[in-house]
């Protein structure tokens, strides 16, 4: 069984300033891990990816994400705020040992930038 | 155009009516799924198919049935709807390249039961 948990359902941050958003994960099996958007809207569209290759994982629009096995944690961070990252973001699992794969998704966090 | 197209986006329905929700791709992957996306709740597995022959129940599949129609259309079903089905459906797909699961959304269906 997978579960992820986002710390936090709002985050508002200055623009110009750091963006963390944080994703801590459970699962069974090495998992790989999943950052989407979704902006006002729209559908959910994805920002990075981690399978299991380089721990720190660079996405678009200037985010990134390092997974941490020892704090089972895969949280996102942008040096600058920008008013566009304004949107809704989502952390999910995908167990990789036989069977579904099947993604498992956080309950998200609202990110707003203020000017 | 876009890769997965979901119709309607958006449907105002009545307790009790049936309703479909359609979806279509274009990128040639064998796996699709339905979600529901609620405030505060994330999104939530309804039902997933790996190809035409392979459906298989998600997390919150009551209420709702599929239909798998070809490789690329893939139908969510409310046979009779309630209210509490208000919610946001969005269908994705997948395709498994090298072992890396990747979904893949469509722009969703916004639907309320009155």
């Amino acid at each position: 069984a997978q579960s992820v948990t986002q710390l936090g359902s709002h985050v508002s941050v200055s623009e110009g300033a750091l963006v963390l958003l944080r994703c801590n994960y459970s699962s069974s099996v090495p998992p790989y891990l999943f950052w989407y958007v979704q902006y006002p809207n729209q559908g959910l569209q994805l920002l990075l990816k981690y399978t299991s290759a380089a721990t720190l994982v660079k996405g678009i629009n200037g985010f990134e994400a390092e997974f941490k096995k020892s704090e089972t944690s895969f949280h996102l961070t942008k040096p600058s705020a920008h008013m566009s990252d304004a949107a809704e973001y989502f952390c999910a699992v995908s167990d990789t040992g036989a069977g579904s794969y099947q993604l498992t998704f956080g309950k998200g966090t609202k990110l707003s930038v203020i000017p | 155009d876009a890769d997965v197209t979901q119709t309607p986006r958006n449907r105002i329905t009545k307790t009790g009516k049936r309703i479909m929700l359609e979806c279509s791709q274009t990128k040639g992957h064998d796996r699709m799924y339905w979600y529901r996306q609620d405030p505060g709740l994330g999104l939530r597995l309804i039902y997933y198919s790996f190809d035409v022959k392979d459906i298989n129940k998600g997390e919150i599949s009551d209420g709702y049935s599929v239909s798998r129609q070809a490789q690329a259309k893939f139908s969510l079903s409310l046979e009779s709807a309630i209210p509490n089905q208000t919610a946001l459906y969005f269908c994705a797909t997948s395709d498994r390249l090298a072992g890396q699961e990747t979904q893949y959304f469509g722009p969703g269906t916004r639907l309320l039961v009155l």
